[in-house]
């Protein structure tokens, strides 16, 4: 089925370790996207993408890596996780302006 | 950069009763506002979206209103079940980006019988 999917979808790992996040849609949308959502703070950009090869940051990039090798594919690592980086994260992705964007159902990340 | 507030942050309605959520935007030249219904354990999901060269949208039991000059937008949900209870989003485009959003804090909706 198309559509947009993230894995895990729980996970739970220790200080210091590495982790990727996966995100891969179906849609061949040229734009993705990396939230986190956190209590009140709503829904805060991470990482975007325009295209394969072409990453920016967003608001809270600090901590993260990104890479595009291929437009339906677009992972999210915390190269050495921190506390702080307990959140529920979210991609998405939109075909284009003014387009809406196409959330998965998220990956719960807790950081012991 | 563009700042979204969304209030209130909770809303307590009775069944069949309307909801109304309102947020501002603070740059004139956003042109694109969605908004997101997102249910426990679900990642958000588009249910209306408004561009700027129309004032209200409606579908179903849900519509939007844009105040450009007030750089205000509003949701309406009329006659409200509790399938409706959920957190929603409202969203504005970042002027100048083709597609990036800064979101509201979001709106706890819950519709009680």
């Amino acid at each position: 089925d198309a559509g947009i999917t993230q894995s895990p979808r729980y996970k739970i790992t220790e200080t210091g370790r590495q982790v990727t996040l996966m995100c891969h849609q179906t849609w061949s949308h040229s734009y993705m996207f990396w939230y986190r959502q956190d209590l009140g703070h709503g829904l805060r950009l991470i990482y975007y993408s325009a295209a394969a090869d072409i990453t920016d940051k967003g608001e809270v990039p600090d901590g993260y890596v990104v890479s595009r090798s291929k437009t339906e594919n677009f992972p999210l690592t915390l190269e050495s996780a921190t506390r702080s980086q307990t959140s529920v994260y979210f991609c998405a992705s939109t075909g284009g302006s003014n387009q809406p964007q196409h959330f998965g159902d998220g990956t719960r990340l807790s950081i012991l | 950069g563009e700042n979204v507030e969304q209030h209130p942050s909770t809303l307590s309605v009775q069944e069949g009763d309307s909801a109304v959520i309102k947020c501002t935007y603070s740059d004139s030249a956003s042109n694109y506002f969605p908004w997101y219904k997102q249910e426990l354990g679900k990642g958000p999901q588009l249910i209306i979206d408004i561009r700027s060269n129309v004032g209200e949208k409606k579908d179903q039991r849900i519509a939007v209103t844009l105040n450009k000059t007030a750089k205000h937008f509003s949701l309406h949900i009329t006659e409200t079940q509790p399938e409706d209870s959920a957190v929603y989003f409202c969203a504005a485009l970042v002027p100048g980006t083709a597609s990036k959003l800064t979101f509201g804090t979001g709106t706890r909706l819950q519709v009680t019988l």
